[in-house]
């Protein structure tokens, strides 16, 4: 079955302590993205990659970090998370630039 | 980056047809026009998408306007399943923007 995969689903945590949320897909797809979901604000794009190696940023890139290493996975990366960044987190692929976009479950963060 | 501008809401009765409209004056001659719902507690789900033509699938019917600066999402028969947030977005140059879509709400 063709999906994105986010982990972990829910995380608690505290101010400071570095976290990764997973994304895998496997669909093949050269095109990931990350988006942030808040009450009021709609979706909001983090970063995106093109393919391998090839990351750029979206609107809010401040405070999260990815890398591209290999096709299928596009982790993001809360280096020193704030409570600034509770949030609900979603992932995406599509085949490339325009076309239909699959998204993850989501990942709810809380930072206290 | 262009935007799309829509209604905040829209209500429905079951088994009628929904036009959920879209403007997007600001567009350019690359962008692809995608719609996307999203229903509570889950994440964004792909309804259809064109370029300059209009389109359907077994989801829905995307009507373009000649000039591209306008589209209308057309839902057949709503059914209760169908009541959800609709994003209209325009996607070209790798970066997308969701607004605050539509609330769709469909009357039993």
């Amino acid at each position: 079955e063709a999906q994105v995969t986010q982990n972990p689903r829910y995380l608690i945590t505290v101010t400071g302590k570095k976290l990764t949320v997973t994304c895998s897909q496997n669909m093949n797809h050269e095109y990931m993205s990350w988006y942030r979901q808040d009450p009021g604000l709609g979706l909001r794009q983090i970063y995106y990659s093109m393919n391998v190696e090839v990351t750029d940023k979206g609107d809010v890139p401040e405070g999260y970090k990815v890398s591209r290493k290999e096709k299928r996975n596009f982790p993001l990366i809360l280096e020193s998370p704030s409570p600034n960044q509770t949030s609900l987190y979603f992932c995406a692929s599509s085949s490339y630039q325009g076309q239909p976009q699959h998204f993850g479950d989501g990942t709810r963060l809380s930072i206290l | 980056d262009a935007k799309t501008t829509q209604p905040n809401s829209m209500e429905s009765n079951e088994e009628e047809p929904v036009h959920l409209p879209c403007n997007h004056s600001t567009i350019s001659g690359t962008d692809y026009i995608h719609w996307y719902r999203q229903l509570p507690s889950q994440g964004p789900e792909y309804v259809i998408h064109g370029l300059t033509s209009n389109v359907n699938n077994r989801m829905a019917s995307l009507a373009i306007a000649e000039d591209r600066k306008s589209s209308t999402l057309i839902l057949h028969r709503a059914t209760l399943r169908d009541a959800a947030v609709y994003y209209c977005i325009l996607f070209n140059d790798y970066k997308l923007s969701f607004g605050a879509g539509t609330t769709v709400t469909v009357r039993a």
